[in-house]
């Protein structure tokens, strides 16, 4: 599966728009980029999947350039709420080669009053 | 409901001992996975399960196994416990065994060996 890289930690404000940049500059052909989101002392949740150019639904937008080699999931005016750890994963669609799967570190996003 | 549960919460034991955590997920699904985190959030991989095949990734050790009662459920058995076993297992279910496919994680047991 295509390594990424993110920053470990980013900072914002409520009302602001946080962009978090994922690098998967060795991504596959067949490699879709899932985004999770994890709540302090919960598990993470799925929050968006894209192949190319951009995706939005009800929680965030993502995209990603012609060239595949990263991703940047946006979250429009951030709340509290959104503290989370942000986890960017790639890999091929349909593949049951899970076993190296790893979700990394994850940014850890705080957001400020 | 919850969609997938896990007990207990929380652990806390002694090293050499065994112990198992338990997961089960109402959504129907056909695939399994346990994941450890550790204590600076990095989220890995350990089993993913269904009905025909097994994943183990090759670096847990053979101390932990995982088993399957039934598909909504699976459990994770850890033998002689180690002070580096200490982390936050996850439990997750998806519709299939597909790296793409959604995963659904349960609220975690922090495991803790003394």
């Amino acid at each position: 599966l295509a390594k990424t890289t993110q920053p470990i930690s980013m900072d914002s404000y409520e009302g602001q728009e946080v962009n978090i940049t994922c690098s998967h500059n060795n991504i596959a052909t067949n490699d879709y980029i899932t985004w999770y989101q994890q709540f302090p002392s919960q598990g993470p949740r799925f929050i968006i999947q894209g192949y190319k150019t951009k995706v939005t639904n009800e929680v965030a937008s993502l995209f990603i350039p012609a060239d595949r080699k990263s991703s940047t999931l946006s979250l429009p005016r951030v709340s509290l709420s959104d503290t989370a750890v942000y986890y960017c994963l790639v890999g091929p669609h349909g593949s049951s080669n899970t076993g190296k799967l790893i979700f990394g570190q994850g940014t850890t996003l705080q957001v400020k009053p | 409901d919850t969609a997938v549960s896990q007990t207990p919460k929380y652990l806390v034991t002694q090293m050499g001992n065994d112990k198992s955590i338990k997961c089960e997920q109402n959504l129907g699904h056909d695939t399994m996975y346990w994941y450890k985190q550790d204590s600076k959030k990095f989220l890995k991989i350990m089993f993913s399960y269904n009905n025909k095949e097994l994943i183990i990734n090759e670096t847990v050790p053979n101390r932990f196994s995982p088993k399957s009662p039934d598909k909504a459920h699976l459990n994770l058995h850890i033998n002689s416990l180690e002070l580096g076993d200490s982390a936050v297992y996850f439990c997750a279910s998806s519709q299939e065994l597909a790296v793409t496919d959604t995963q659904y994680f349960g609220p975690g047991t922090r495991l803790t060996v003394l």
